[in-house]
């Protein structure tokens, strides 16, 4: 079965700080990974998604994200962060080829100092 | 567009009460639905998905039921409230019948058993 494990629980960070959040999974076979974020009193969204192709992902707000298929990593990455970008980020993977359910890491709560 | 409501958004109940949390999503046909809780620290837990009306798969066992009597409503349901039923409930859906694609999230249900 696929786990997703997110390095840390809790991130503090100055404004301009350059960000990279940790996420690895396990799974042998072909994945779809994603980041989602959930900012405060808002609704869990979609940040960015791989399926297939270029192993660098942009998704909304400066964010990018890299597959690494030999590391088993989708690790998050912005080169400076603003305080709007306080949230909670969660890693997610499913298996492609089974077409199965969403495994979500455990997140990891971000906060920027203005 | 699509939209998701849940409803109540907060909700405190006895332990050993009832429990009847909805979920209804507009603007599209046939989703795929999923019950989601999440605590903090332990990221989304996944309850229950549903692939269409009146089918419905459980990931854990535990004390919840869900049931879909419509194509876009959603029920997560309990006889006897415990205790550690407490937590934050998320709904979600996903546009085909197919689990790699986007999930959108409600505004989730806070939930405290007391």
């Amino acid at each position: 079965a696929q786990s997703v494990s997110q390095h840390n629980h809790h991130v503090i960070l100055s404004e301009a700080a350059s960000l990279e959040l940790g996420c690895n999974y396990s799974y042998g076979g072909t994945v779809n990974l994603f980041w989602y974020v959930q900012y405060p009193g808002q609704h869990l969204q979609l940040l960015l998604k791989y399926f297939s192709g270029d192993p660098l992902v942009k998704g909304i707000k400066g964010f990018e994200a890299e597959f690494i298929k030999s590391k088993f990593s989708f690790n998050l990455r912005k080169p400076s962060v603003q305080w709007s970008d306080t949230a909670e980020y969660f890693c997610a993977v499913n298996a492609a080829n089974r077409d199965d359910k969403i495994i979500f890491g455990k997140g990891t709560r971000l906060h920027i100092l203005p | 567009s699509q939209t998701i409501h849940q409803w109540p958004a907060t909700l405190v109940q006895p332990v050993g009460s009832p429990l009847s949390l909805e979920c209804t999503v507009e603007g599209t046909s046939n989703p795929n639905l999923y019950w989601y809780r999440q605590a903090a620290g332990r990221g989304l837990q996944l309850l229950f998905y549903s692939v269409g009306i009146g089918q419905i798969s459980s990931e854990v066992p535990q004390n919840l039921s869900a049931s879909r009597p419509q194509d876009r409503q959603f029920i997560l349901s309990s006889k006897k409230l415990l205790l550690s039923d407490s937590g934050f409930y998320l709904c979600a859906w996903s546009h085909t019948s197919s689990f790699h694609n986007e999930q959108f999230f409600g505004p989730g249900t806070r939930l405290t058993v007391l």
